[in-house]
């Protein structure tokens, strides 16, 4: 079964930087786009990133637009977001995310599977 | 960005009671609407696509409608379980997809 699992979450300080990673695992990795999508603790979801199954085109949130980099390797069946110049308004629980369907143009779709999330905490 | 509106934002219901949750785009968003539930401490799991299509395995008692900008979730007969936070997301148009800031179900 598809099987997702972040990690590389953890306490920094504002203005340093963390790479997380989501492990895939029970589907054809590099065939299917992927999101990253975060959550503030108590608050409500919000899409981050997203990659397309190729690794060639990629999208982002303006909150994260320069900072953040999304990619993957689908050799390793590993996506990755790299978070630079991190800040309080950061901190929350991320997720990865298998999105259902991409088209060549469109990759925002439903998405139908999810990893458990790993906490980052941007605080001094 | 299209801008995704839920309500009520708390509902408190008791077991066996059916319960309707809804959901408002800020512009038309076709039938690319989804809904999630979400337990504490739990990932968001896929309930609903393409505003009435069920994910595989998801219970029969849960059903979507709606189209355009209005849309509602349905739970038949509440089961003990079914008490979680609910996100309706539009996928029609993005970056950025959005998600509603979500309804919780409490229990009376």
């Amino acid at each position: 079964q598809v099987h997702l699992v972040e990690s590389g979450g953890g306490v920094v300080q504002p203005g340093r930087s963390l790479r997380l990673s989501c492990a895939a695992s029970g589907f054809g990795f590099g065939t299917y786009g992927m999101h990253w999508v975060r959550q503030a603790p108590g608050k409500g979801l919000e899409w981050v990133a997203l990659i397309w199954y190729d690794g060639v085109q990629k999208q982002y949130a303006d909150s994260v637009k320069g900072r953040f980099t999304i990619s993957r390797d689908n050799f390793k069946n590993t996506l990755y977001l790299q978070m630079d110049s991190l800040r309080v308004e950061d901190t929350a629980v991320y997720y990865c995310a298998r999105v259902r369907f991409c088209s060549s143009t469109n990759c925002n779709g439903y998405l139908d599977h999810w990893g458990q999330g790993t906490l980052v905490t941007a605080s001094s | 960005e299209i801008v995704m509106t839920q309500s009520p934002a708390t509902l408190s219901v008791s077991p066996g009671e059916r319960v309707t949750l809804s959901c408002r785009a800020s512009q038309s968003i076709d039938s690319n609407l989804a809904w999630y539930q979400q337990k504490p401490g739990q990932a968001p799991r896929l309930l609903i696509y393409g505003v009435s299509a069920r994910d595989t395995g998801i219970p029969a008692r849960f059903s979507g409608s709606g189209s355009g900008t209005e849309f509602t979730l349905t739970i038949s007969s509440l089961q003990s379980e079914d008490f979680a936070v609910y996100y309706c997301q539009q996928y029609n148009k993005g970056p950025p997809i959005t998600f509603g800031q979500g309804t919780r179900l409490e229990i009376k």
